[in-house]
Parts: C-alpha cells; sequence; structure tokens
C-alpha cells in the first residue's frame, strides 16, 4: 500500500498520560498535515510541515501538543497530559508540488478514559 | 481566516435521482476548492476539485461548480447510487505559502435503492 500509513489505528489512553502517533506520507511529498476530527464535524486543521520545516500551528494546537518531521518523511504527534476534549479521530495527509492535492491516511482514533 | 459553511447537513434522494451539496466561504484568496467523499470509519478520499480559474468541473456522474463572485461552490452527483451513500465534505485552500484545508462540517448523503 503507498497510501498514507498511520499508526497505532486506534488508542485508548487514561486521562494525563502521554502519547504519540505516527504518520508515514506517501513517498516524495514535502507537504504532510495534521487534522483533527471530532463526530459529526469536518477535520479541523493543526499543523503542517514542508519538508521538516513546522510551517504552521493551529491555535487549536495548544503547548501539550507537538509534532516533529526529523528527516523530512514520517511525522509524529505527541500529546502530552491528555484530557478526555482531546478524544478525536487524528488524521494525517500528504502532498506535493504547487497543486496541493492532500491525501488523507485512515487515522487514529484516541479515547481519554 | 477562512469559514466555509456547507448545506445540508443531511440529503436523501431516491436511487437515480441527483443530489447537490453546497458550500460557501469567506477568503476571497482562496483559489482550491476540493470535495470529499468519507465513508464509515474510513479516511476521507477526494473525488474531484476546482481551482477559481474555471468555473464548472465533470467527472462522470460528479461535477462541482464555482462562483468566485459569490463565494460559493457546489457539489452536483446525478444517476445517484446507493454506493453514492456517505458523508461528503467540502474544503477550501489559500494556496500561496498556505497550504492548509478549511473543511466544511459535512453532508451525510443517503441514496435510498
Amino acid at each position: 500500500d503507498t497510501g498514507v500509513s498511520q499508526n497505532p489505528r486506534h488508542k485508548i489512553t487514561k486521562r494525563g498520560q502521554n502519547v504519540t502517533f505516527r504518520c508515514d506520507p506517501i513517498s516524495e511529498h514535502n507537504r504532510l498535515y495534521w487534522y483533527r476530527q471530532t463526530l459529526g464535524q469536518g477535520p479541523e486543521f493543526l499543523t503542517y510541515f514542508q519538508n521538516e520545516a513546522q510551517l504552521e500551528k493551529s491555535r487549536l494546537l495548544s503547548d501539550r501538543f507537538s509534532a516533529e518531521r526529523p528527516k523530512g518523511s514520517f511525522s509524529t504527534l505527541e500529546i502530552q497530559r491528555t484530557e478526555q476534549g482531546d478524544s478525536a479521530m487524528y488524521l494525517c495527509a500528504s502532498s506535493r508540488g504547487t497543486k496541493n492535492i492532500q491525501y488523507f491516511g485512515a487515522g487514529t482514533r484516541l479515547s481519554v478514559l | 481566516g477562512e469559514n466555509v459553511e456547507q448545506h445540508p447537513s443531511t440529503l436523501s434522494v431516491q436511487e437515480g435521482d441527483s443530489a447537490v451539496i453546497k458550500c460557501t466561504y469567506s477568503d476571497s484568496a482562496s483559489n482550491y476548492f476540493p470535495w470529499y467523499k468519507q465513508e464509515l470509519g474510513k479516511r476521507p478520499q477526494l473525488i474531484i476539485d476546482i481551482r477559481s480559474n474555471v468555473g464548472e468541473k465533470k467527472d462522470q456522474r460528479i461535477a462541482v461548480t464555482l462562483n468566485k463572485t459569490a463565494k460559493h461552490f457546489s457539489l452536483h452527483i446525478t444517476e445517484t447510487q446507493p454506493e453514492d451513500s456517505a458523508v461528503y465534505f467540502c474544503a477550501a485552500s489559500s494556496g500561496g505559502s498556505n497550504y492548509k484545508l478549511t473543511f466544511g462540517k459535512g453532508t451525510l448523503l443517503t441514496v435510498n435503492p
């Protein structure tokens, strides 16, 4: 499968724990995006990388959230001291070139108990 | 920032009928408008997109129209089939150095056999 890959698919954690998600973009895609989707809503932008540089972060991304893309390939999204309000589907997308066609992964569903 | 409104939130049609979903956007700098289909528990999949230099684009049973003056765009599905049942999201992007997508809240389309 050469699409966007996300792991794990599901994560259940207790409030206050830290969690980390991984996204592997489509090969040679230089842009990588993180979105959050809650039930009945469209995806909301969190942050995006061009190669290894994090170029924009949403105000939704509190200081408990951090994302990295160390070598311009895969990316990780870490949430520290999780809260019940963090429960959502975390989607990753990638694109390349100027056309901005974004391809999405299947997401990581986070449940904070 | 950009704001995208999508209507209706639910749409039920009989197989073979047409379905129309409408979106409005607020940022006149937006120039790229994709539509995604998301089946339950699956990733959003791009079905069609349009850029601000054209007014209409068609791909088999699916078409999208764009009115830049009024800042609205619409998805048209003709000859609907039960497998068209899903949630459809519109989105807008202003391009330039900002590639993030701003999504509408989605339309649950149900095609009844």
